[in-house]
């Protein structure tokens, strides 16, 4: 089944406590991207992939790091997690870069920093 | 600065008539403009999509409409089931930054 695999799904942490989400992907996408939907805000983009090791920021980098080492994978790492960083996570890749076709999203992580 | 508005943050309807969900937007650079769905504790679902050029877009019940003079879309569901129920976000893309500008959602809900 195409797919895109977010871990964890839930996740309570302290802050300043370094923490990974990981992602995956089984469908040989280029684009991959991270987002965080907040209330009243909607989807906003964190930082994506174009390709294995070619990223850019995406509106609201701060904070947050990524890599692409494989085109499978697309970790999200938090060096040191704020409380203002409580929100749902989702990742998404697309063979076209969005446009027309959309990307396939995962199916979330909570984060929960305190 | 908000980009993309759904002025609507809920909308109920009875089972078999019509949904009309609402975008606007202020950019004149998007070229796609995409409407996803999300139901609870999942992730969001691409539902139908159209290009700046067109002014309609169907797709069995779905069907949307771009009026680029008025910087407005809308997303038209007939008839509309329960299972329709979710959140649906609008979310235009620009071409040049490959990036999505999504919409805060409005939440339908459709009553049996």
């Amino acid at each position: 089944e195409a797919q895109v695999t977010q871990n964890p799904r839930y996740l309570i942490t302290v802050t300043g406590k370094k923490l990974t989400v990981t992602c995956s992907q089984n469908m040989n996408h280029e684009y991959m991207s991270w987002y965080r939907q907040d209330p009243g805000l909607g989807l906003r983009q964190i930082y994506y992939s174009m390709n294995v090791e070619v990223t850019d920021k995406g509106d609201v980098p701060e904070g947050y790091k990524v890599s692409r080492k494989e085109k499978r994978n697309f970790p999200l790492i938090l060096e040191s997690p704020s409380p203002n960083q409580t929100s749902l996570y989702f990742c998404a890749s697309s063979s076209t870069g969005g446009g027309y076709y959309g990307y396939t999203f995962g199916s979330g992580t909570r984060l929960t920093v305190v | 600065d908000q980009q993309v508005k759904q002025n609507s943050p809920s909308l109920s309807v009875q089972e078999g008539r019509i949904s009309i969900l609402n975008c606007d937007y202020t950019n004149s650079m998007f070229d796609y403009f995409l409407w996803y769905k999300k139901y609870p504790a999942e992730g969001p679902t691409f539902l139908i999509s159209i290009s700046s050029i067109k002014d309609k877009n169907e797709d069995g019940r779905f069907t949307v409409f771009l009026n680029k003079s008025a910087k407005h879309l809308s997303l038209h569901i007939v008839p509309s089931q329960p299972g329709d129920s979710a959140v649906y976000f609008c979310a235009p893309f620009s071409s040049g930054t490959y990036k999505y500008i999504f919409g805060t959602g409005t939440r339908l809900k459709v009553l049996a």
